[in-house]
């Protein structure tokens, strides 16, 4: 059974661009969230989606935003990024609600200079 | 809102030793899920073990084990026999049952190294 799989692994953009970040959660899962890790913050959810609906959000500004598609894959999108917006990007998925734990894929690296 | 707390940024444990990484977590609530997730350098999260509140049985997974206290809201994790591939991040993680669709809460994490 393949894993969660994120791409690209790492992404190198300038301030100001914008950045689409993609996750294929295990076959099977409905529910995808993403999560920021950095060095000083930690993990922090960023939002949840199941079956194409968005059903919950962390605590981050309007220019990040994602999809879920009709075959579970999600996507996350940060306009106008900013320094601050550099981190490790996890995606993980599970079967439904995650009370049996979430399977996470390795991340994207995103440097924002 | 729930918060996790791991007080230990970093620990080392000899090869074949057993070391004990210590989880405080903050609720309100009765029912609830919690976990220990390891980060190895390849960046991926493994789930490592998983408790459920309302069992008091604490879980155990091979040479991982916990110790889960509710009413001191504590959830260590004992690493028996502790291997060179265990050196990693271990994070500790909380997550509610009655709220439906809350997310996973972390702790800051605990970088565990391994000595041969």
């Amino acid at each position: 059974k393949a894993g969660v799989t994120q791409t690209p692994r790492y992404l190198i953009k300038t301030r100001g661009q914008q950045v689409t970040l993609s996750c294929s959660p295990i076959s099977g899962h409905r529910s995808v969230s993403w999560y920021q890790q950095t060095p000083g913050q930690g993990l922090q959810f960023l939002f949840e989606y199941f079956s194409e609906t968005q059903r919950n959000k962390g605590n981050f500004p309007g220019r990040f935003s994602g999809r879920q598609f009709s075959n579970s894959r999600s996507e996350m999108n940060v306009s106008t990024l900013e320094l601050g917006d550099s981190a490790l990007y996890l995606c993980a998925s599970s079967s439904g609600q995650g009370v049996y734990g979430y399977t996470f894929g390795s991340g994207t690296r995103l440097t924002v200079v | 809102a729930q918060t996790v707390t791991q007080s230990q940024p970093e620990m080392s444990v000899q090869e074949a030793e057993t070391v004990t990484l210590s989880c405080t977590y903050d609720t309100s609530e009765s029912d609830y899920y919690l976990f220990w997730y390891k980060q190895p350098p390849s960046r991926q999260m493994i789930l490592v073990i998983r408790q459920e509140a309302y069992k008091q049985q604490n879980a155990t997974e091979n040479r991982f084990s916990v110790n889960f206290q509710k009413a001191a809201k504590s959830f260590s994790l004992k690493i028996s026999d502790s291997q060179l591939g265990d050196a990693a991040m271990y994070f500790c993680a909380y997550r509610s049952h009655n709220s439906g669709n809350t997310p996973l809460v972390f702790g800051k994490g605990t970088r565990l190294s391994v000595i041969a």
